[in-house]
């Protein structure tokens, strides 16, 4: 099975940061890596698919890089709705999440 | 617009069964590739079943042998069968539809409630 380590488990950020999550897989998964978010009671949200592309509808200010093994997803200035969890998921063989990290208010 | 709506979740105990489904509408079950996805409480997200890769079933190795997906073309219904249920099994379930991109999860319900306990 290929594992997924996202980091860091939480980060503490300010409105307007940028901010960046990474993940990594233990083995190659070319471009299979997705991006979703999840707010408190509410299902998650498909941010970034295939790495690098934005699902319809999301604000430009969410962006994914990578390839391989490494990969992240960058808010470029964090609004008050973007504190939320965030999970990677690669799909390129058995779908595994990453464990998630907690966006908090500094 | 697309809906999927779960329903079926409750109180069971354990070793007992339930049957979970998912009712699409927007899109039709039988040319989409879907999904169950699970998260127990303060946990993240574990993809307990999907149809993976052509049609083969993929199911995650802690449920396999007791839960089942299966679909109803003609209620556009998918459903999660499960039985020998055990108190991990305690979560809510969430069905999705797999994109045809990168195998994406695109479209969510809103999820389901299993509470395995005696």
């Amino acid at each position: 099975d290929i594992q997924m380590t996202q980091s860091p488990s939480s980060l503490a950020a300010s409105v307007g940061d940028r901010v960046t999550i990474t993940c990594r897989a233990s083995q190659s998964i070319s471009r299979y890596l997705n991006w979703y978010q999840q707010k408190p009671g509410r299902a998650p949200k498909l941010l970034i698919y295939a790495a690098s592309s934005l699902q319809t509808g999301v604000p430009s200010r969410f962006s994914g890089s990578g390839s391989g093994t490494d990969f992240t997803l960058t808010i470029s200035s964090l609004q008050p709705e973007d504190f939320a969890l965030y999970y990677c998921q690669q799909t390129y063989s058995i779908p595994r999440f990453g464990q998630g990290t907690k966006l908090e208010s500094k | 617009e697309v809906k999927l709506v779960e329903s079926g979740g409750g109180l069971v105990q354990p070793g007992g069964s339930l049957r979970l489904s998912c009712v699409a509408s927007g899109l039709t079950v039988s040319s989409n590739y879907m999904s169950w996805v699970r998260q127990a409480p303060g946990k993240g997200l574990e993809c307990v079943s999907v149809v993976y890769r052509g049609d083969g079933t993929y199911y995650a190795d802690s449920v396999k042998g007791r839960f089942t997906l299966s679909r109803d073309n003609s209620k556009n219904t998918v459903y999660l069968q499960m039985n020998s249920l055990r108190a991990e099994d305690t979560a809510v379930y969430y069905c999705a539809r797999v994109g045809s991109e990168s195998y994406e999860l695109d479209y969510w319900g809103q999820g389901t409630l299993v509470t395995v306990s005696s």
